[in-house]
């Protein structure tokens, strides 16, 4: 079974930083393409950052890049996202999520998702 | 960016009726197009991929359809556990999108 659990989310000053991480078990982690997607309350999902199954060629969404950094470590299954400089907008539930496809270095669906871990910037 | 507009933002509807919710794309994405099911405090959950295929698992009253700028989820009869907000995204190009959302509640 595939699962996906995140951590790291907490109450942070605006212009602070933090790291998740999202830990994978159940499928083959280093196969596949990771993402980090956000839910702000009362608003809709929002793509943040992909990375493909070897760590290179990250992408992000406009509203994030510069300031958050997606890496991960297949040594220990774990996906990370960097976020620095952050501001009250960047408050949400990050969610990470596995792309269907192993080995793909496109875009994705996303069909297994992890429960998410809630940033609040206050 | 490629934006998707969802259509309608809420629905009311009841148990067993059948619902069509659609998604508009800004410009032709072919059949680059994923539906999913989010309920309050749960992980999203993928229903469609390539606009029209069931993921595994999915109960076979959801159904996908369209291609190039115009698409479509449908719920043949839904069921009490269907009532959640549904989001459609498209993974053509980077960066990913979604719709805005489309909230369906019990009539």
């Amino acid at each position: 079974e595939v699962q996906l659990l995140e951590s790291g989310g907490k109450v942070v000053q605006p212009g602070g930083s933090l790291t998740l991480s999202c830990v994978g078990s159940g499928f083959t982690f280093s196969s596949y393409a990771m993402n980090w997607v956000r839910l702000a309350p009362g608003k809709g999902l929002e793509w943040v950052s992909s990375v493909n199954n070897a760590g290179d060629g990250p992408q992000y969404a406009p509203s994030v890049r510069g300031r958050f950094t997606i890496s991960r470590d297949n040594s220990r299954d774990t996906l990370y996202l960097h976020l620095t400089s952050l501001k009250f907008e960047d408050s949400a539930t990050y969610h990470c999520a596995k792309t269907f496809q192993p080995y793909s270095s496109g875009p994705g669906t996303l069909d297994f998702w992890g429960p998410g871990s809630l940033v609040t910037v206050s | 960016a490629i934006q998707l507009t969802q259509s309608p933002s809420s629905l009311s509807a009841s148990v067993g009726d059948r619902v069509t919710i659609a998604c508009r794309a800004s410009q032709g994405i072919s059949v680059s197009l994923a539906w999913y099911q989010q309920n309050p405090g749960r992980a999203p959950k993928l229903l469609i991929y390539s606009a029209s295929r069931l993921q595994t698992g999915v109960p076979s009253r959801f159904s996908g359809g369209g291609s190039g700028t115009e698409f479509t989820l449908t719920i043949s009869s839904l069921q009490p556990e269907d009532f959640a907000t549904y989001y459609c995204q498209q993974v053509h190009v980077y960066p990913l999108t979604f719709g805005q959302g489309t909230r369906l509640e019990i009539k």
